[in-house]
């Protein structure tokens, strides 16, 4: 069965630094990721998306991820944080059925220092 | 836009009481699903619908039912409520390419 990891359940990072968050996904077939980001009080918005092609994926709001099929891992990043980057982050792995369902991980919160 | 709603933002219940949470999407999407969200757990799927009438079980679907009686309706329900379905609930709705939409969530808390 297919799983996703995101090993660090809370980051914190200063405005204007750089921003890595960690994904790593257990899945049998070729993967189709996701990162979604959660505001506060909000649903859940698609940030990226990764089918096949090219491994490194751009989104919206200047975040990118890289897909590495050796590592199990589809990171994401983005180069200069904004305290509106201040949210939750969920990496989720897509498998065809009915439906085509998502599998989440666990989330990381953001916090960003002034 | 796209748009999904859900009935409440938050809502208190007793222990046993039945609970009904509604979603809808103005999107035409064939899709529709229910998670609970917990912190440190991410999103679970209780349950999923590809078209009317269709269901489909997710990962953790003991306690709750569903029903989806027309398209863009997707109704969860809490038959006999419990403290440990104290949860945010969201809905999503999706077509064929997998991007799912979200809709804000309902906090529910069992007391």
């Amino acid at each position: 069965a297919q799983s996703v990891t995101q090993p660090d359940i809370h980051i914190t990072v200063s405005e204007g630094a750089s921003l890595e968050l960690r994904c790593n996904y257990s899945y049998g077939a070729t993967p189709y990721l996701f990162w979604y980001v959660q505001s506060p009080g909000q649903g859940l918005q698609l940030l990226l998306k990764y089918f096949s092609g090219d491994t490194l994926v751009q989104g919206i709001k200047g975040f990118e991820a890289e897909f590495k099929r050796s590592q199990s891992s589809f990171n994401l990043r983005k180069p200069s944080v904004h305290w509106s980057d201040a949210a939750e982050y969920f990496c989720a792995v897509g498998t065809y059925n009915a439906g085509n369902m998502l599998t989440f991980g666990g989330g990381t919160r953001l916090m960003v220092k002034p | 836009d796209v748009k999904v709603t859900q009935s409440s933002r938050y809502l208190v219940k007793r222990t046993g009481e039945k609970v009904f949470l509604e979603c809808v999407q103005d999107m035409d999407h064939e899709n529709m699903f229910w998670y609970r969200q917990d912190p440190g757990l991410g999103l679970r799927l209780i349950y999923f619908s590809y078209d009317v009438k269709m269901k489909e079980k997710g990962d953790i679907p003991e306690g709750y039912s569903v029903s989806r009686e027309k398209k863009e309706r997707f109704s969860l329900i809490l038959e006999s409520a419990s403290t440990n379905q104290t949860s945010m609930y969201l809905c999503a709705s999706a077509t064929g390419d997998w991007e799912q939409y979200f809709g804000p969530g309902t906090r529910l808390t069992v007391t």
